[in-house]
């Protein structure tokens, strides 16, 4: 079957850095992106990764290694804003979309 | 500057009802789909549709109808309404398929009785 991993909840202080990490077991790879989905509102895009390796995009990074299956989403200079849903997603080699069940971040002053 | 509008926002239904939610983009957008999302679960495609005429089924298809008339509309029917049903819905579009980013609409919160 086709997996994605990622923590249920974190929570992280104003200011500071977190990590969200991402692990999947997918029939294939074309592909991962990673959505912000504020409480009650829709996913929005962040970023998409192909190949291995770090995107950098303002204060939101994004790595991918395709060999350990893994991902992570690195955010920076935490705003109280950036409390929402991480959602980590997954193109297989049907070209399907996985989604992750998210990660909820929770930002304390 | 719309981009993709879902109607209504809220529903409530009583069991064995059948509805319409409205879905249009107007970025010109071929690739159209819709998503169930339910607590403690990633989204899961319903049906999705690649072009005007074109529909086809994804994860969780049963229970659920599309149609794609046109490139801006993409309405999805439920036509025996179930409790299972009880959901949040999104619509989204992208330029030309899942390589793109998807646009969604603000979602309809679906509450079936």
């Amino acid at each position: 079957g086709q997996n994605i991993d990622q923590p249920t909840e974190m929570t992280a202080t104003e200011g500071a850095i977190v990590q969200i990490n991402c692990t999947y077991q997918t029939s294939g790879f074309n592909g991962l992106f990673w959505y912000q989905q504020h409480a009650g509102e829709a996913p929005t895009f962040l970023s998409y990764n192909v190949l291995d390796g770090l995107e950098e995009k303002g204060r939101f990074s994004s790595f991918l290694s395709r060999s350990k299956g893994y991902s992570y989403l690195l955010l920076k200079e935490l705003q109280m804003k950036d409390s929402a849903s991480y959602l980590c997603v997954v193109m297989d080699s049907n070209y399907q979309l996985i989604w992750g069940a998210g990660t909820k971040l929770i930002i304390k002053p | 500057n719309a981009g993709v509008t879902q109607t209504p926002k809220f529903q409530v239904l009583k069991t064995g009802q059948s509805m319409t939610l409205q879905c249009a983009q107007d970025m010109n957008h071929e690739y159209m789909s819709w998503y169930r999302q339910d607590p403690g679960m990633g989204l899961r495609l319903i049906h999705y549709s690649v072009g005007a005429g074109i529909t086809d089924q994804g994860e969780v298809p049963n229970g659920y109808n599309v149609s794609r008339s046109t490139t801006e509309d993409f309405p999805l029917r439920l036509l025996s309404a179930a409790p299972s049903q009880t959901s949040v819905y999104f619509c989204a579009s992208s330029l030309n398929g899942e390589f793109q980013p998807q646009h969604f609409g603000d979602g309809t919160r679906l509450s079936i009785l």
